[in-house]
């Protein structure tokens, strides 16, 4: 079992929704990230959270939100998406804690949406 | 030019061979490295470090030149479960900003 635990598994949602995706870890972990990935493509980074801080946003469109209400959580708040938008989103976590040294992400399972 | 790129794939082996893979990165400010193993629909999981001394583990053996910003995967003896698709990953200084290549698919066949 991963120890990054994503919910749902699956979503299914309409342009006009307003849903969110969760994410929960219990590792320590101090980073915690948002991977966008589409079939047969890497995983692409949305957001990374340090601290429960925001320090990374790539560039990702405000219909995404992101949130850390604490240093075990990380939502993702969606609203108007579109059906490009349909993707497998994960979660990871990290023990880096500082600005050095190697990075290990851990990954979620992952949260499967389909936007209609 | 993506930053992290890889050997285009599928790989189709038989069991018992070895298999290298490839991986090229642009950005001098990345400093760590990794490969990551991903199963058809499940999540990238760590296969291994890679250090610039090479490292190895079990059948598998990472190498890294940052001179050439070239790294690479060696599997050996390769089984059945090894089909899978390989994601080459570089970290940038900072630590946070983590990038996976286009990955490489792996198919072992009996």
């Amino acid at each position: 079992d991963t120890e990054v635990t994503q919910t749902p598994k699956h979503l299914v949602m309409g342009m006009t929704n307003k849903k969110s995706l969760k994410c929960e870890q219990h590792m320590g972990h101090r980073a915690m990230y948002w991977y966008k990935q589409k079939a047969k493509k890497p995983p692409e980074l949305m957001f990374v959270y340090s601290y429960e801080k925001l320090s990374i946003n790539e560039s990702v469109p405000s219909r995404f939100s992101p949130e850390c209400p604490n240093s075990s959580l990380l939502n993702l708040h969606l609203h108007a998406l579109q059906p490009e938008d349909s993707a497998l989103y994960l979660c990871a976590s990290s023990t880096l804690a500082d600005f050095s040294g190697a990075n290990v992400l851990t990954f979620g399972a992952g949260s499967r949406l389909t936007v209609l | 030019r993506k930053e992290v790129e890889q050997d285009p794939g599928p790989f189709n082996v038989p069991e018992g061979a070895t298999v290298a893979f490839n991986c090229t990165y642009s950005n001098s400010a990345s400093q760590s490295f990794f490969w990551y193993r991903q199963d058809c629909r499940k999540e990238p999981k760590l296969l291994m470090s890679v250090y610039s001394s090479g490292n190895e583990d079990g059948r598998f053996t990472a190498q890294l030149n940052r001179a050439s910003q070239y790294i690479s995967l060696l599997i050996r003896d390769s089984k059945l479960s090894d089909s899978a698709t390989y994601l080459c990953v570089v970290t940038h200084t900072g630590g946070f900003k983590t990038i996976f290549g286009a990955g490489t698919r792996l198919f072992v066949k009996a």
